[in-house]
Order: structure tokens, then sequence, then C-alpha cells
């Protein structure tokens, strides 16, 4: 299994919502990963998670709050977001070892903030 | 640090032509580098990757990739172009740290 799964495939809230995005891999990664991709953009890195802790946080406002409550499984909380928050989300995974650097991508969630 | 420079934001060829597209890389340690293809409301897709084994990197659908230092390039090559190819193409690289650095994108457009 080669297949980083992330559900919903679509999301629309209110900006007084509170949701969940959730995304998992069966391959034994031990780093998982949250981008954002604006429209014709590059993805750009929220946070990483390297043996289910944070290690990396890219000065991300707080109203994203990311959790791994285990190896496989990682979610994005949403509370109070923006209009300008609305963009695809995508989770990816890796080996997280010199040599296997190569990372998994989802095939994200089209968050749209009204 | 790493970055990458993708140039050319947009690239227009016929089918059945060459397909080049140009990334070049800084790195401070011997990077690795990557070719992503993205496909409108989809993840991004591997094309191929160069870790510091052969220079010459061939990839999925026809794709391939030559890893030269001395121009600090990874350009990515078709030999002859698809209508299925059309799509958003990004070049990144990673050194020491697990952060993957992309370039700006290219939106490669197939004319028939």
């Amino acid at each position: 299994d080669t297949e980083v799964t992330q559900t919903p495939k679509h999301l629309v809230m209110g900006m007084t919502n509170k949701k969940s995005l959730k995304c998992e891999q069966h391959m034994g990664h031990r780093a998982m990963y949250w981008y954002k991709q604006k429209a014709k953009k590059p993805p750009e890195l929220m946070f990483v998670y390297s043996y289910e802790k944070l290690s990396i946080n890219e000065s991300v406002p707080s109203r994203f709050s990311p959790e791994c409550p285990n190896s496989s499984l990682l979610n994005l909380h949403l509370h109070a977001l923006q209009p300008e928050d609305s963009a695809l989300y995508l989770c990816a995974s890796s080996q997280d070892r010199e040599g296997q650097r190569r990372q998994f991508f989802g095939p994200g969630t089209r968050l749209t903030v009204l | 640090a790493q970055s990458v420079t993708q140039l050319g934001s947009h690239v227009s060829v016929s089918e059945g032509a060459l397909v080049l597209l140009r990334c070049n890389y800084s790195s401070s340690v011997p990077p690795y580098l990557f070719w992503y293809v993205q496909y409108p409301n989809q993840g991004l897709q591997l094309l191929l990757k160069y870790t510091s084994a052969a220079t010459l990197v061939k990839g999925i659908n026809g794709f391939e990739a030559e890893f030269k230092k001395s121009e600090t390039s990874f350009h990515l090559t078709k030999p002859s172009a698809h209508m299925s190819d059309a799509a958003e193409y990004f070049c990144a690289v990673t050194g020491s740290a697990r952060q993957l650095t992309f370039g700006s994108g290219t939106q490669l457009t197939v004319l028939p």
C-alpha cells in the first residue's frame, strides 16, 4: 500500500465553524506533513510531525491545530477560519531517514471558507 | 538552505514535440531532487527523483531528468509530448532537513 488518503475531498465551512481534516497512511512512514496550496502556486509547508511529535511549525496561525494521534494518522483541526484560508490542503508522508526523503502526497482536501 | 528556480511559468509544445522544463537548484549540502506533476484538483505525483546515484534519472510516463552539478541544474525532458502530459510540474529539493522546497511551478500546455 503506497497511498496517502485524505478525507473529506471537499469541505465548505463558515468562519465560526469547527471542522477537521484527516490524513492516513499505512506505509510505516514516521514523518507526516501538512501543506497549504493556493491556486497556481506551489505547496507551502505548514507542519511536520516526526515520530508523532511536532517538529516543524511554519508560523501557522493558531486557528489551524495539528494532531498526530498515532503513526498512521494526522489531523488538522480548523476553527474560526478566514476566507483567505480557502485552499487545497495536502497531506504527505515519508520515511524520514537519510536517503529516503521522497514524500508521498495525498489527493488533498479542497477547503472553501465562506 | 535550499532553493529551486523554475524558468518559465508557462511552456507550450505541440503534440509529439520535445518537452523541456527547466530547474536550477541551490543547496549547501548534496541535494535530493524531485520532479512532481499535479493534474487539476489532484495531489502531487512523483515523476522521478535524484538521490546521488545515476545522474540520468528515468521516471514514469517517459520523462527523464539529468543532474548536472556543474550547472546546478535538473531539467526535465520527454522526447514526444502527449496531450495527457498537460499539467503543472514542480521541481523540488531537500537537503539535510526534511523540508521539501518547491519551485514556483511550470504549467505545461500541449497543443494538438
